[in-house]
């Protein structure tokens, strides 16, 4: 079973458009992250919910909007997408926050045309 | 300027060749992760550290925290081709972990 999924893997889609990324975790843990990964391989944390409360929304574009409809599933959002948006996308899951290990997902590779 | 600064940012060596990953910040943090991750994967947890001064080992990887929690190391012994990959550190702050710049490692066999 997969800990961290994510869907879909791959994303090509025409600037302008609307897009959902969506993730699930099966581990039982309360707080879940979206996190983007530039070319340079730099990890940037977007948001993160605990408990399907935001508790942290760093300085994102409000184009991106989570939705977390219960604690096992954090989706993402993106309106209006932009060349700039193109990246790899994480999400990931932990039992807690600071000292607990997160897991990531596969990542979903958006490539806005 | 990101707050946590990893250097080599890129490493290419031979197989059974030793090497060291460094993690720096100006800012102090409660705890310090490392990570590798594949190509096409997400990033897998190696190693916590908490205490300043704390030193940890798995199997040939040996981390090290700062006395003022502010940066680490990671060293390989007798690196591998099982260890290339992009080595991540990052550090708690609040309830929130900052990511650090990433060290690229290639070991040629």
């Amino acid at each position: 079973d997969t800990a961290v999924s994510q869907t879909p893997k791959y994303l090509v889609t025409q600037m302008g458009n609307d897009k959902s990324i969506k993730c699930e975790q099966n581990l039982g843990h309360d707080t879940m992250y979206w996190y983007k990964q530039d070319s340079k391989k730099f990890l940037k944390i977007m948001f993160s919910y605990n408990n399907k409360e935001l508790i942290i929304n760093e300085t994102v574009p409000n184009r991106f909007s989570p939705k977390s409809p219960d604690k096992a599933h954090l989706n993402l959002h993106i309106n209006s997408l932009e060349l700039g948006d193109s990246a790899v996308y994480f999400c990931a899951s932990s039992h807690g926050t600071s000292l607990y290990e997160q897991f990531f997902g596969p990542g979903t590779r958006l490539t806005v045309l | 300027t990101q707050l946590l600064e990893q250097s080599p940012q890129f490493l290419s060596i031979q197989e059974g060749e030793n090497l060291t990953v460094y993690c720096n910040s100006s800012s102090v943090f409660s705890s310090l992760q490392w990570y590798r991750q594949e190509p096409g994967e997400g990033p897998v947890l190696l190693v916590t550290v908490v205490t300043g001064g704390e030193v940890k080992k798995l199997k040939r990887l040996t981390f090290q925290f700062g006395d003022a929690r502010k940066d680490s190391s990671l060293h390989i012994t007798a690196a591998q081709p099982g260890d290339t990959g992009l080595y991540l550190c990052a550090g708690a702050r609040g309830n929130q972990f900052y990511f650090g710049t990433g060290t690229s490692l290639t070991v040629i066999p």
